[in-house]
């Protein structure tokens, strides 16, 4: 079993839908949690953190369960520039900052 | 703003050639990666370093070794190039293992 895993997609939606993504991760013992997003031939940038709580930026809504170790995001109002992958990350807890975990990503088209 | 900076975004190398991968990064973060990103497989870690001249094996290491003889920059050494090391390769960087890591904009190298 991969240590995180993502459903890679692709998701094509029409502009203006909500689209949502999931991600499981395998170490319940994971402490940090991270959506980036990647444009073609580009790097990955960071969308935003995750926190427990849950946390929105705009159209954009982070959720963490840690019961059944997934994190989501949830895109409202989808726009053509959402176009991307967004990859699920996260952070292993054994105490060091190297234990960065990436999904495969989730390809998004948003069409016009 | 925070920045990552890789010396090329594209090479070209024959086959045995050194190749020399440079990253630079002004945040004065302790921690720096270099990844590669091949489609399919996400991102691997191939090396990891700590703090200056230390440095951990990642999971693709072989064929490949690291530099760090001052914070800010952390280089990647293709010892002799080969056709399977055609690849994006990621720099990056982060405070610690509660915070978000900053890529460079990626270097696309190709063996011929």
């Amino acid at each position: 079993r991969k240590e995180v895993e993502q459903d890679p997609g692709p998701f094509n939606v029409p502009e203006g839908a909500t689209v949502a993504f999931n991600c499981t991760y395998s170490n319940s013992a994971s402490q940090s949690f991270f959506w980036y997003r990647q444009d073609c031939r580009k790097e990955p940038k960071l969308l935003m953190s995750v926190y427990s709580s849950g946390n929105e930026d705009g159209r954009f809504t982070a959720q963490l369960n840690r019961a059944s170790q997934y994190i989501s995001l949830l895109i409202r109002d989808s726009k053509l520039s959402d176009s991307a992958t967004y990859l699920c990350v996260v952070n292993m807890r054994d105490g060091s900052a190297r234990q960065l975990t990436f999904g495969s990503g989730t390809q998004l088209t948003v069409l016009p | 703003d925070v920045k990552v900076t890789q010396s090329s975004r594209y090479l070209v190398k024959r086959t045995g050639e050194k190749v020399f991968l440079e990253c630079v990064q002004d945040m004065d973060h302790e921690n720096m990666f270099w990844y590669r990103q091949d489609p399919g497989l996400g991102l691997r870690l191939i090396y990891f370093s700590y703090d200056v001249k230390m440095k951990e094996k990642g999971d693709i290491p072989e064929g490949y070794s690291v530099s760090r003889e001052k914070k800010e920059r952390f280089s990647l050494i293709l010892e002799s190039a080969s056709t399977n090391q055609t690849s994006m390769y990621l720099c990056a960087s982060r405070q610690d293992r509660n915070t978000e890591a900053f890529f460079g904009q990626g270097t696309r190298l190709t063996v011929v």
